[in-house]
């Protein structure tokens, strides 16, 4: 079956450490990936997408994920992070199966340290 | 509007009561979908609107559940007998088109609280 891990649910930096923060799919073919942010009272905004072409792709706010095929992986990282990055995190994938459908992962909360 | 809204932000009932939940997608947007969310949990998937086709119910936890939407616009999430366990935040997300590729613009979702 179609699945997302993120195994970290909760990860705290500090301000200005860099950060990594993994997913993990299961699906036969290569899925759209996505990764979306949950801010505080805020609903989900979109980070960045990959389907195909260069696996390292940009996003907003200075985000980045890097789509590896052998790992089956899309790990999302930034290199210096900012109290506002406080947040969730959710990784998914977007797939065909009869219909359009999207998986998401359980999450990974970003606490930030001062 | 500018974005997704949903109505009501917050909603308290007693466990046994229907309760309606409201979605106004972004105008032009011809798929719709519905999320649940449980306390720490990810988007559990409910029901896929697109356009005028047959919508995808395949999430729908239980036949409590049900959702309706007018050609291209409002959708309502119905769940009939409300359980303690239905407790979560429903989430709504429009996108223009069809196709696991495009991004979907989530609405700020209704909290619903059963007794």
């Amino acid at each position: 079956a179609q699945s997302v891990t993120q195994p970290d649910i909760h990860i705290t930096v500090s301000e200005g450490a860099s950060l990594e923060l993994r997913c993990n799919y299961s699906y036969g073919a290569t899925p759209y990936l996505f990764w979306y942010v949950q801010s505080p009272g805020q609903g989900l905004q979109l980070l960045l997408k990959y389907f195909s072409g260069d696996t390292l792709v940009q996003g907003i706010k200075g985000f980045e994920a890097e789509f590896k095929r052998s790992q089956s992986s899309f790990n999302l990282r930034k290199p210096s992070v900012h109290w506002s990055d406080a947040a969730e995190y959710f990784c998914a994938v977007g797939l065909f199966s009869g219909t359009y459908k999207y998986i998401f992962g359980t999450g990974t909360r970003l606490k930030v340290l001062a | 509007g500018a974005g997704v809204s949903q109505s009501p932000s917050n909603k308290v009932t007693e466990k046994g009561k229907d309760v309606e939940l409201r979605c106004d997608p972004i105008s032009g947007h011809t798929a719709l979908y519905w999320y649940r969310q449980r306390l720490g949990q990810g988007l559990e998937f409910l029901i896929y609107f697109q356009g005028n086709s047959a919508p995808d119910k395949s999430g729908l936890p239980s036949d409590r559940f049900s959702a309706e939407r007018t050609g291209e616009s409002v959708s309502t999430l119905t769940i009939q007998r409300t359980q303690q366990e239905d407790s979560a935040v429903y989430l709504c997300a429009s996108s223009d088109l069809a196709g696991g590729y495009n991004e979907q613009f989530f609405g700020p979702g209704t909290r619903l609280t059963v007794l």
